[in-house]
């Protein structure tokens, strides 16, 4: 069965250094999310591709974050410098594109602990 | 703005008891609605969903009924099992294209 793989699956850094998280979407997914659930909280979107392009980067802290999927298939998030208050999970999420199939599929996230 | 407010947890119950977790929304147009499931260690899947009013999401036991009187697309399941333990997420959609999520409901089941 098809699956969003995410790397890495867990990170430790020490606050501003960098880092990053890379996504795989299932084979044929146009749109892409990135998004970041803190713990006891439910996931809040970064940011949507549609192919390589930003649909929605509105909470994306642009100090600091940046998101790319060039060749609009894989993707990566990164952080630089990291700030304790980003230690969280964040998550890979596709779907397809013109189908209201309702239907996000997620990875199994990569969890983020900042020192 | 689109939001879901679902009740708060823990919730703890014993194995084979009745599971109801509730969840009502807001939205500025015909919202699709959806119920996520985290296991332990793992992403959000798909548990259930329905796409208009009175539609029932049904999967593995669980139903949920899309209330537009009441705003309202309530989780239940008749007995639950201790592999039912998990984080259940209600979810919206008015595009189809972007989702918003409650807080989360971490539930335990304890044989």
């Amino acid at each position: 069965e098809a699956e969003v793989a995410q790397s890495p699956r867990y990170k430790i850094t020490e606050k501003s250094q960098a880092v990053a998280f890379w996504c795989d979407p299932i084979s044929g997914h146009a749109t892409l999310y990135w998004y970041r659930q803190i713990l006891g909280q439910g996931p809040e979107l970064l940011v949507q591709f549609q192919d390589e392009s930003v649909v929605d980067d509105s909470q994306l802290p642009k100090d600091r974050f940046s998101a790319e999927r060039l060749k609009g298939v894989d993707s990566t998030l990164k952080i630089q410098p990291a700030e304790l208050g980003d230690s969280a999970m964040y998550l890979c999420a596709s779907s397809l594109v013109g189908v209201n199939t309702g239907e996000l599929f997620f990875g199994e996230g990569s969890r983020l602990t900042v020192l | 703005g689109d939001s879901v407010t679902q009740m708060e947890g823990p919730v703890t119950l014993s194995e084979e008891a009745f599971l109801t977790i509730n969840c009502t929304y807001t939205a500025t147009g015909y919202p699709s609605l959806f119920w996520y499931v985290q296991y332990p260690g793992e992403g959000l899947q798909l548990l259930l969903k329905a796409t208009k009013a009175d539609d029932k999401g049904s999967n593995k036991g669980f139903e949920a009924t899309y209330r537009k009187e009441t705003t309202s697309f309530h989780l239940e399941k008749g007995s639950v099992q201790v592999s039912d333990s998990a984080v259940y997420f209600c979810a919206l959609s008015v595009t189809g294209n972007q989702f918003y999520f409650g807080t989360g409901t971490s539930l335990t089941v304890i044989p």
